[in-house]
């Protein structure tokens, strides 16, 4: 069982650029979320699928921020254009039901 | 609005005994635990879900108070491997969703 795949681990980029983090899901897995991790935040909820339709993106920060899964195995999240206050670690996970989350590795997003 | 952990950080030796305690202000449905070691993602550690349970896991146990809407996670005869920051993750029950405590951090050492 490969666990939750995200990619890149590490993005640089500019201000203004934009940016699209990937997460492969836990195959069965029903639903997907999509959590950002600042020191001063802690851990944030920023939306969530279920069945790949968004239920809940009340926790994105800005129309800057989108996110789509266009089917069970993939979802991306962009940033465009991204911001120097957007740098963080953000996290993908998955889970059956409501029962345990599975995190990704992350990603750790400077944006400069 | 995000749960309430304490304390916020601990240091133990070896052997000792630990509580961290998560409080909210909304009814819970279910609380759930998770360790997260630097650099490296959260790992979940158990459920709770309402009825008052108690739950084990080796010497990590945790309890669940519906009435209060609190839930403590207990470590006993801690080792160097629980060192970490432990997060409660609640969920109200209406969304499906988690909200995660302000976290607490963990330092065992020898």
């Amino acid at each position: 069982d490969a666990g939750v795949i995200q990619s890149p681990r590490h993005e640089v980029t500019e201000m203004g650029q934009e940016v699209t983090l990937r997460c492969k899901p836990i195959s069965g897995h029903d639903y997907l979320f999509w959590y950002r991790q600042t020191m001063m935040r802690g851990l944030e909820l920023l939306i969530y699928f279920n069945n790949n339709v968004p239920i809940d993106d009340s926790g994105m920060p800005e129309d800057r921020f989108s996110a789509k899964m266009p089917n069970a195995s993939f979802s991306t999240l962009k940033i465009q254009p991204s911001e120097p206050r957007d740098s963080a670690v953000y996290f993908c996970a998955s889970s059956l039901a409501t029962q345990r989350q599975f995190f990704g590795p992350g990603t750790r997003l400077t944006v400069l | 609005q995000q749960p309430v952990q304490s304390p916020q950080a601990v240091i133990l030796r070896e052997g000792e005994d630990a509580v961290i305690n998560c409080s909210s202000s909304k009814a819970l449905y279910s609380v759930h635990w998770y360790r997260q070691k630097h650099g490296e993602a959260p790992i979940f550690l158990m459920i709770l879900l309402k009825g008052g349970e108690q739950k084990g896991h080796d010497k990590i146990s945790a309890s669940f108070n519906e009435k209060k809407q609190q839930s403590s996670l207990y470590l006993t005869a801690s080792q160097l491997s629980y060192s970490g920051t432990y997060f409660c993750g609640t969920d109200t029950g209406t969304a499906s969703k988690l909200t995660f405590g302000t976290g607490t951090r963990l330092q065992v050492t020898l």
